[in-house]
């Protein structure tokens, strides 16, 4: 079985902050971890994802998430938050277990920038 | 390319009443799947495909009918519409499982008087 914790349901930072939103995963088997932005009233849209290798993982608009598999964790920074940032958030976590694999998503986190 | 396409964008319905949300994509992705999405539920897993003629059920499958005749088609029937049932609908494709990008539909958001 996997899970996915995202605490919190909002975050609000200051233009040019930094953005934190935390991740935390349970899988019994190797996780393959994503994050997703969703703009309002759109679809949901990869930003990163974590398969193997390199546990420092880059993604788009300056965002990057790091793999520590000993905190069991997959927090999504950026080092300046733009107005555009505003979306919500979500955490996922899939394993491969054959036909049944599946994406298990967290219960997203809404992230302002205030001006 | 479209990408994943879903209609319609909206959609009221009365209890009882039945419909099918279209999902249709142009990747030839093997994978596809059916997610609703509630306020701080996150997206929950209703029904998925991993290839023509394939199906299964996800975490909340009762209420809703899949079926995949084609690569390019899956379709999300409510057989007998409940308040309950009042969310938005994403559609995703995906070209395989587990370590690869799911690409997700623009959404249905429905609501059951």
């Amino acid at each position: 079985a996997q899970s996915v914790t995202q605490l919190g349901s909002h975050v609000s930072v200051s233009e040019g902050a930094l953005v934190l939103l935390r991740c935390n995963y349970s899988s019994s088997v190797p996780p393959y971890l994503f994050w997703y932005v969703q703009y309002p009233n759109q679809g949901l849209q990869l930003l990163l994802k974590y398969t193997t290798g390199a546990t420092l993982v880059k993604g788009i608009n300056g965002f990057e998430a790091e793999f520590k598999k000993s905190e069991t964790s997959f927090h999504l920074t950026k080092p300046s938050a733009h107005m555009s940032d505003a979306a919500e958030y979500f955490c996922a976590v899939s394993a491969y277990t054959g036909a049944n694999s599946k994406l298990t998503f967290g219960k997203g986190i809404t992230l302002s920038v205030r001006p | 390319n479209a990408g994943v396409t879903q209609t319609p964008k909206f959609q009221v319905l009365k209890t009882g009443q039945s419909m099918t949300l279209q999902c249709a994509q142009d990747m030839n992705h093997e994978y596809m799947s059916w997610y609703r999405q509630d306020p701080g539920m996150g997206l929950r897993l209703i029904h998925y495909s991993v290839g023509a003629g394939i199906t299964d059920q996800g975490e909340v499958p009762n209420g809703y009918n899949v079926s995949r005749s084609t690569t390019e088609d899956f379709p999300l029937r409510l057989l007998s519409a409940a308040p309950s049932q009042t969310s938005v609908y994403f559609c995703a494709s995906s070209p395989g499982l587990a370590s690869y990008e799911q690409y997700f539909g623009p959404g249905t958001r429905l609501t059951v008087t």
